[in-house]
């Protein structure tokens, strides 16, 4: 079975510029997370996805940050403008139903110069 | 912030049995307890979850106090490659309930 897929692994971005995330999640999953994991902390979660509807987005930044899961299987995380203080890794997860394990993709290393 | 309490970093000695320990003396009766590790430069890995019970499965064991109000992650028989940070979650059985992740432990098996 495939795991979590995400692209690119690494992006160097001045800041104010714009960056765009890709998850192709386990086929089946209905449940998607974004996450934000600053160096020494643990993963932050941003978005959670139930099939394309938000279930939280309560710590996502909004005015800088987007995320869209429109046909109910990948998903794009967005940037713009970046920050300095967004240099981070960027995980994706899923799960079966959001009972069930997480499974997480290697995420994408962010640095905003 | 994360329900769950853990030491900063703790070392083992390569083939000896790995116990690290965490706190979580506000659990609730409806919350399970899970391990994940984070090996460098991967994503979290799904070790094993309890909710009263012990656990046993093929990466590692889950000792429950009967308080429920702190746990035992044991890897029986660290090797190098156990090296990772360990977090500790208490999380609800409900679908809507997210993970929050503290800052684990950093587990150095040494050879």
């Amino acid at each position: 079975e495939a795991g979590v897929a995400q692209s690119p692994r690494y992006k160097i971005i001045e800041k104010r510029q714009s960056v765009a995330f890709w998850c192709n999640p386990i086929s089946g999953h209905a449940t998607l997370y974004w996450y934000q994991q600053i160096l020494g902390q643990g993963p932050k979660l941003l978005i959670q996805f139930q099939n394309n509807g938000v279930v939280d987005d309560s710590q996502l930044p909004k005015d800088r940050f987007s995320a869209e899961r429109l046909k109910g299987v990948d998903s794009t995380l967005k940037i713009q403008p970046a920050k300095l203080e967004d240099s981070a890794v960027y995980l994706c997860a899923s799960s079966p139903q959001g009972l069930e394990t997480q499974y997480f993709g290697p995420g994408t290393r962010l640095l905003v110069l | 912030d994360a329900k769950t309490t853990q030491p900063p970093s703790m070392d083992c000695a390569e083939g000896r049995a790995a116990n690290l320990p965490c706190n979580h003396s506000t659990i609730s009766g409806n919350e399970y307890v899970y391990w994940y590790r984070q090996i460098h430069s991967q994503g979290p890995q799904y070790i094993i979850h309890g909710l009263k019970n012990n656990e046993t499965n093929e990466m590692a064991s889950l000792i429950i106090t009967e308080d429920r109000k702190s746990s035992t992650l044991i890897l029986p028989h660290a090797t190098l490659r156990d090296t990772a940070v360990y977090y500790c979650i208490v999380r609800a059985v409900n679908r809507d309930d997210k993970i929050i992740f503290g800052k684990g432990t950093r587990l150095h098996i040494l050879p």
